[in-house]
């Protein structure tokens, strides 16, 4: 079954670690993006990538990093984690051509102690 | 400055109670309008998208419309399995295709 996945679904890690959050997705779509949400706010973009070898910064500063070396695979890093990296972190995929809708993993909850 | 601005925060219902959601946005070239439902703790759920005034789409309880500066979002006779938060999002023409999102509004539907 076609499907975007994100591990871990909750973190918990000490300030100064380095983590990594994996997303994929077996839909085989070009473009995939990360974005951050907070209770009760919007979702906020972080990063996204238009294929193998490209990724972008979002509209939101992040500390964080990203790399596309395949194309199901779309992985983010925090190198120094920190209690402002607290926060929700949403994967999307979206297909080339045709209709824009993206389809969200279903995240993964950080917390920095 | 490009916004999306959802209401209300949050909406009560009663299971059977009919009502409809706002969306509207002030944008410069409107790609296409998307609505989301999220669950408590999981990622959002493609619903619709829209791309031009005049245009409906249906699904299941649900009805989305869109005109020159705001869409709705209609739920007719709603279940309590209809609660989650609804999700406005736009795209536009002229910067990729990130999308920009509103806060939500929050449905809650009792029996």
């Amino acid at each position: 079954e076609a499907d975007i996945y994100q591990t871990p679904r909750y973190l918990v890690i000490g300030t100064g670690k380095k983590i990594t959050l994996e997303c994929s997705q077996t839909m085989g779509h070009d473009k995939m993006y990360w974005y951050q949400q907070d209770p009760g706010m919007e979702l906020h973009l972080i990063h996204y990538s238009y294929g193998v070898n490209s990724t972008e910064k979002g509209d939101l500063s992040s500390e964080s990093t990203v790399s596309r070396i395949r194309t199901e695979h779309f992985p983010l890093t925090l190198e120094s984690a920190r209690p402002s990296h607290t926060s929700q972190y949403l994967c999307a995929s979206s297909e080339s051509g045709g209709t824009y809708e993206q389809y969200f993993g279903p995240g993964t909850r950080l917390t920095v102690t | 400055e490009d916004q999306v601005t959802q209401s209300p925060e949050a909406l009560r219902l009663q299971e059977g109670e009919s009502s409809s959601l706002n969306c509207s946005y002030t944008v410069s070239g409107l790609r296409g309008l998307f609505w989301y439902r999220q669950d408590p703790g999981k990622g959002p759920e493609f619903l619709f998208t829209l791309y031009s005034a005049g245009e409906e789409k249906e699904k299941e309880r649900l009805k989305a419309t869109l005109t020159k500066k705001e869409s709705f979002l209609h739920i007719t006779a709603p279940k309590p399995e209809d609660s989650a938060t609804y999700l406005c999002a736009v795209q536009l023409s002229n910067s990729g295709y990130a999308l920009n999102f509103g806060k939500g509004t929050s449905l809650l539907v009792t029996p």
